[in-house]
């Protein structure tokens, strides 16, 4: 059971690039999450989700977008990067009625 | 406009004594209040919650304390071990749409055990 999984770990993005960093979960949990976390900073909501087709965005939103087209894959997007995107970032998931939300390993990201 | 706030970024405490960690928070809608803990590299894992209609709870080492009226919960740890080393994230929750339950997280504690 892996729980919560994240690619890729690292990287390295020039300004203007796009990437996809990948989320996917084996809980079949409905709820899924996008954080970033700055230096020195709580963990931001991003995006989230409550169940395939449905995303709705959080408190930093701009810069981002997400898909769930599945229980187990949420992905988020980035489409024009700029160095205020250099973050790490974590996907969550949690369960109905669930206040716990269980963490990926996060992607360390870096726009220069 | 920050609505939860840990105050202290490191708190340093010799092994086998209390830790005391604290969390202050602004949004009177919170019904829900968590600790996670954070090794670098790694995602942060729960640790132990509240409810809002409670002012205690227990889990083991840790403890947790929530004062309503004052916006305030303190985890505390005891005894400190040298493996409890890391980042303490408060974290705060509010139901919202569709029941997906947003966390908003302060900037965390780093607490380091000292053998």
């Amino acid at each position: 059971n892996a729980g919560v999984t994240q690619t890729p770990k690292f990287r390295i993005l020039k300004i203007g690039q796009s990437m996809t960093l990948q989320c996917t979960q084996d809980m079949n949990h409905n709820y899924m999450y996008w954080y970033r976390q700055d230096p020195g900073m709580g963990l931001k909501l991003i995006y989230y989700s409550v169940g395939a087709g449905i995303t709705d965005k959080g408190e930093v939103p701009n810069g981002y977008n997400v898909s769930r087209s599945t229980t187990e894959d949420f992905p988020l997007r980035l489409e024009l990067a700029a160095p205020s995107q250099t973050s790490v970032y974590f996907c969550a998931a949690s369960g109905a009625g669930s206040y716990e939300q269980y963490f990926g390993p996060g992607t360390r990201l870096t726009v220069t | 406009d920050q609505q939860v706030k840990q105050n202290s970024p490191s708190l340093s405490v010799q092994e086998g004594r209390i830790s005391i960690l604290n969390c202050d928070y602004t949004n009177s809608m919170f019904d829900y209040f968590l600790w996670y803990k954070k090794y670098p590299a790694e995602g942060p894992t729960f640790l132990i919650s509240i409810s809002s209609i409670k002012d205690k709870n227990e889990d083991g080492r840790f403890t947790v304390f929530l004062n309503k009226s004052a916006k305030h919960l303190s985890l505390h740890i005891v005894p400190s071990q040298p493996g409890d080393s890391a980042v303490y994230f408060c974290a705060a929750s509010r139901t919202s749409s569709g029941s997906a339950r947003q966390l908003t997280f302060g900037s965390g504690t780093q607490l380091t055990v000292l053998p």
